[in-house]
């Protein structure tokens, strides 16, 4: 009963590093969401994947880069880390067979502070 | 665009009072409304949805929400909270033909024992 798993949990990063964050889910669903948590901001979309071999922007996908490696997996890279990244990183997916109905399922995020 | 607004951002309760969270959608077809509820530390679990039928939808642990078309509407509600109920409560909209969610910016939900 994985569901969505992320990894790493916690990163600390200095500014102008690189890193992936990865995430898998084990429930073939078609569509995969990155989205980042800020205090008093919701939840911001930065990149989805429809199904694998695509994805689209979000909201705020400056600074980000993804990849929909196969079905299962779907990763974000941040090239150049900045202190305005320093956030905290959920991963979602969803089985959109029914459009707009069914629920979104979330990874346990990761923690990222940008030095 | 599409916008969910919640227009509590954080609440203070005692145990066994009654909840009332709002949720207001701004798009006008046909709309999917959700309700999620993350725990402090850990990840958004979905509470309940709506998505057709019965206007009024129960959820886990007692929640319930009710959707009203003509306010653009889906306010959620708890007869009597308890100490476990403190979490931060998300509102979700998804317009009719799209999968991507709209989230409201949270509520933050405090209750006293």
């Amino acid at each position: 009963n994985a569901g969505v798993t992320q990894t790493p949990k916690f990163q600390v990063l200095k500014t102008g590093q690189s890193m992936t964050l990865q995430c898998a889910q084990d429930m073939n669903h078609n569509s995969m969401y990155w989205y980042r948590q800020d205090p008093g901001m919701g939840l911001r979309l930065i990149y989805y994947s429809a199904s694998e071999g695509t994805t689209d922007k979000g909201e705020v996908p400056n600074g980000y880069n993804v990849s929909r490696l196969n079905k299962r997996e779907f990763s974000l890279r941040l090239e150049s880390a900045a202190p305005s990244q320093t956030s905290v990183y959920f991963c979602a997916s969803s089985d959109t067979a029914g459009v707009g109905n069914q629920p979104q399922h979330f990874g346990d995020g990761t923690r990222l502070s940008i030095l | 665009a599409q916008s969910v607004s919640q227009h509590n951002h954080h609440v203070i309760l005692s145990e066994a009072a009654s909840l009332e969270l709002g949720c207001n959608y701004s798009y006008g077809g046909t709309v999917n409304l959700f309700w999620y509820v993350q725990y402090p530390g850990q990840h958004l679990q979905l509470l309940l949805k709506y998505f057709s039928g019965d206007p009024l939808v129960k959820g886990i642990k007692g929640f319930e929400a009710e959707f009203i078309k003509s306010k653009f509407s889906f306010n959620l509600r708890k007869p009597s909270v308890q100490w476990s109920d403190t979490a931060e409560y998300f509102c979700a909209a998804i317009s009719g033909g799209s999968y991507i969610p709209t989230f409201g910016r949270g509520t933050s939900l405090i209750v006293h024992p």
